[in-house]
């Protein structure tokens, strides 16, 4: 399984951007980028994903790098629900498994 | 749309019990993984089912088992509990060969005493 690098721990300030970045130097031409998030006693919840190009949703934007080494999710303008620990995940397409690691957690200050 | 559900959400039972935890998948969805979630660590994948059969597996003994319905609902079975099977055991839906990704229900947290 292809293994992702994330910081452990981030902490920005209400209504400002946040940029989570993520390294997986190792990543294959077929795995997708994943992020989900977990807010305290809940289960993962999808964010966004991705395969080569830039992304954006509702919910944030991810930013994949040329050589897809590196992406960096994208909080527009944090606010207080969105502290959470944060997961980046590499899944071979039609693979459905998961594979998690440690995440980044997200503390927001108001 | 109906999200994933699981039972029950708390579960507390003794060394050598076994355990059945269920899941109902989302609206639509076709195939259901299970993952384990020890305190402080991120979920491991246990197994998916799709068709009604096991079609991967993580690193887990044979004492944790599953099914899937016709319904396409789930269950996790864990026989001869150990302390370490302690965790959040989570169960995700998705549908097979689409690009939606997995959706995740809210847990069912076991403690083993």
């Amino acid at each position: 399984d292809a293994k992702t690098t994330q910081p452990n721990s981030m902490e920005s300030n209400e209504e400002e951007p946040v940029h989570l970045p993520c390294n997986h130097s190792t990543i294959s031409g077929t795995d997708y980028i994943h992020w989900y998030r977990q807010l305290p006693s809940q289960g993962p919840e999808y964010v966004i994903h991705g395969l080569t190009s830039n992304v954006n949703n509702r919910m944030a934007s991810l930013a994949i790098a040329e050589d897809r080494k590196s992406s960096t999710l994208i909080l527009h303008r944090a606010t207080l629900r969105d502290a959470a620990v944060y997961y980046c995940i590499l899944e071979s397409w039609g693979a459905q498994k998961l594979v998690f690691g440690q995440g980044t957690r997200l503390t927001i200050n108001p | 749309e109906t999200g994933v559900t699981q039972s029950p959400t708390h579960l507390i039972k003794t060394r050598g019990q076994q355990v059945t935890l269920r899941c109902s998948s989302q609206s639509g969805h076709n195939t259901v993984s299970w993952y384990q979630q020890a305190l402080g660590q991120g979920p491991q994948f246990i197994f998916q089912y799709y068709r009604e059969e096991e079609n991967g597996r993580g690193n887990f003994p044979p004492r944790f088992s599953g099914l899937q319905f016709p319904n396409y609902s789930s269950e996790l079975n864990v026989n001869a509990l150990e302390l370490d099977d302690s965790a959040l055991y989570l169960c995700a839906s998705s549908l097979r060969d689409s690009k939606e990704t997995q959706y995740f229900g809210p847990g069912t947290r076991l403690l083993v005493l």
